[in-house]
């Protein structure tokens, strides 16, 4: 069994959609969460990230975590067709210091204009 | 501000054959970490530098190695080629100040092993 679980997709919205991209995991060591949006052939950007269980909204972006279910959402809601990359959900024991980053598979977006 | 820059953006090998891949880091940032990226997968994390020295290693043979320059810079090494090294090799920096760390991840290599 893989420590993160995320759906590849891909996942097909209309423009103007909320959409819901989700990851599990089963290592309670993780602390900090992350997630990242990565274009086609290009490094992960950074989202999002937070340390602890409940929401922290950045505009149009929304990341839930439940530590208790071992269950991490990002929520985007107005999509863009400027949203369509692959989400990276990510995870790490600790904020600081040595920092191994465990990360799911990728969820592709595709926002239909 | 630049970025983390990463060289070359492209290459292709033989199997067999050995890669030097090169990263700069931000400017600042005093930590360095290679992942590599196999295709519809997620970055699989191969090794941390802080200050010259390995932090920590993923689960990748010895084949791989990497090292760190006074100027913060890293390169990684892969020797004996496999075809399953074929794949996006990202670098990530990050500040190193044992508080938050964001890393922050470079454009990546990607390297084609035939």
């Amino acid at each position: 069994q893989k420590e993160v679980e995320q759906d590849p997709g891909p996942l097909s919205v209309p423009e103007g959609a909320i959409v819901s991209l989700n990851c599990t995991y089963s290592n309670s060591a993780f602390q900090y969460f992350m997630w990242y949006r990565q274009y086609s052939r290009k490094g992960p950007e950074l989202l999002m990230y937070t340390y602890s269980s409940g929401n922290k909204e950045d505009g149009r972006f929304t990341a839930q975590v439940d530590k208790s279910s071992k269950y991490i959402s990002l929520f985007i809601r107005d999509s863009q067709p400027s949203d369509s990359a692959t989400y990276l959900c990510a995870m790490s024991p600790n904020s600081g210091g040595y920092q191994k980053v465990t990360f799911g598979t990728g969820t592709k977006l595709q926002v239909i204009p | 501000d630049a970025g983390v820059t990463q060289s070359p953006t492209h290459l292709i090998k033989t199997r067999g054959q050995h890669v030097t891949l090169r990263c700069s880091p931000i400017s600042g940032h005093k930590s360095v970490s290679w992942y590599q990226q196999v295709l519809g997968q997620g970055p699989q994390f191969i090794f941390q530098y802080y200050e010259k020295e390995e932090r920590g290693r993923g689960n990748f043979p010895d084949r791989f190695s990497a090292r760190q320059f006074p100027n913060y810079s890293s390169e990684l090494n892969v020797n004996a080629l496999l075809l399953g090294d074929s794949a996006l090799y990202l670098c990530a920096s990050s500040l190193a100040r044992g508080q938050q760390e964001t890393q922050y991840f470079g454009p990546g290599t990607r390297l084609l092993v035939l």
